[in-house]
């Protein structure tokens, strides 16, 4: 059971928008920096966005993040096939004095 | 260009040791605080710790503290992990990763991340 909460599965047709959420509460999202990074297996992880809506240099501006109060979103515009991956959040916890990430969500371009 | 090597991975025995490496090139290590951060099979990402710039702070996983601990070597460029009590279920790719920005502090893995070293424990 992971401490932030996300959606198991997301789906999209080439060329949608989809958005994945992550809810948490007070003690990490409501007040901490949200990051969202893409998963495919074999690779490293990615950073797509940190400091809840900064895109690191190299990162498509397709790829947008969001957070408002406890909750927060990754949204990905003009969906590509080699956007199918797994996406996790993570924020750091001010209880738990650490980082959680959530459990993940994978995304199916149909 | 952050460039980041894990190594010191491999098979070992239920309550024995290991201790990993990262080793950093490309951008000023001893600013950036640094992460290990583990995936087991055919599950999510695990943050295990973290370390500060200058190393003076550590922050752990309930599910690691008291058996790893995170040290640095700033003049080597040099990240480790020791993992000691070792259990099944500590089976995984251990990555290493950086903090977002300098001296960031209470923050999530930034961009920086090695290709990860398997660690597999079993009897």
């Amino acid at each position: 059971q992971s401490v932030l909460t996300q959606p198991p599965s997301a789906s999209g047709t080439p060329g949608q928008r989809v958005t994945i959420s992550c809810s948490g509460n007070n003690s990490n999202i409501g007040g901490n920096y949200v990051s969202w990074y893409q998963k495919v297996p074999g690779t490293a992880p990615k950073l797509l966005i940190y400091r809840n809506n900064q895109r690191p240099s190299g990162v498509p501006d397709r790829f947008s993040g969001s957070k408002f109060g406890t909750s927060a979103s990754l949204a990905i515009s003009g969906l590509r096939s080699e956007d199918e991956a797994d996406y996790y959040c993570a924020s750091w916890d001010e209880i738990l004095n650490g980082v959680v990430f959530g459990g993940g969500t994978k995304l199916t371009v149909l | 260009q952050v460039h980041l090597v894990e190594s010191g991975g491999g098979v070992v025995q239920p309550g024995t040791s290991l201790r990993l490496s990262c080793a950093a090139s490309g951008f000023s290590f001893r600013d950036y605080g640094m992460h290990w951060v583990r995936q087991a099979p055919d599950k999510g990402l695990d943050w295990l710790g973290v370390i500060w710039h200058d190393g003076t702070n550590e922050f752990y996983a309930e599910s690691v503290k008291g058996r790893f601990t995170i040290s640095r070597d700033n003049p080597k460029n040099r990240l480790y992990l020791q993992m000691d009590s070792l259990r099944v279920d500590d089976t995984g790719i251990y990555y290493c990763a950086t903090d977002p920005k300098p001296y960031s502090g209470y923050d999530s893995p930034g961009g920086g991340w090695g290709q990860g070293t398997v660690v597999i424990v079993s009897s």
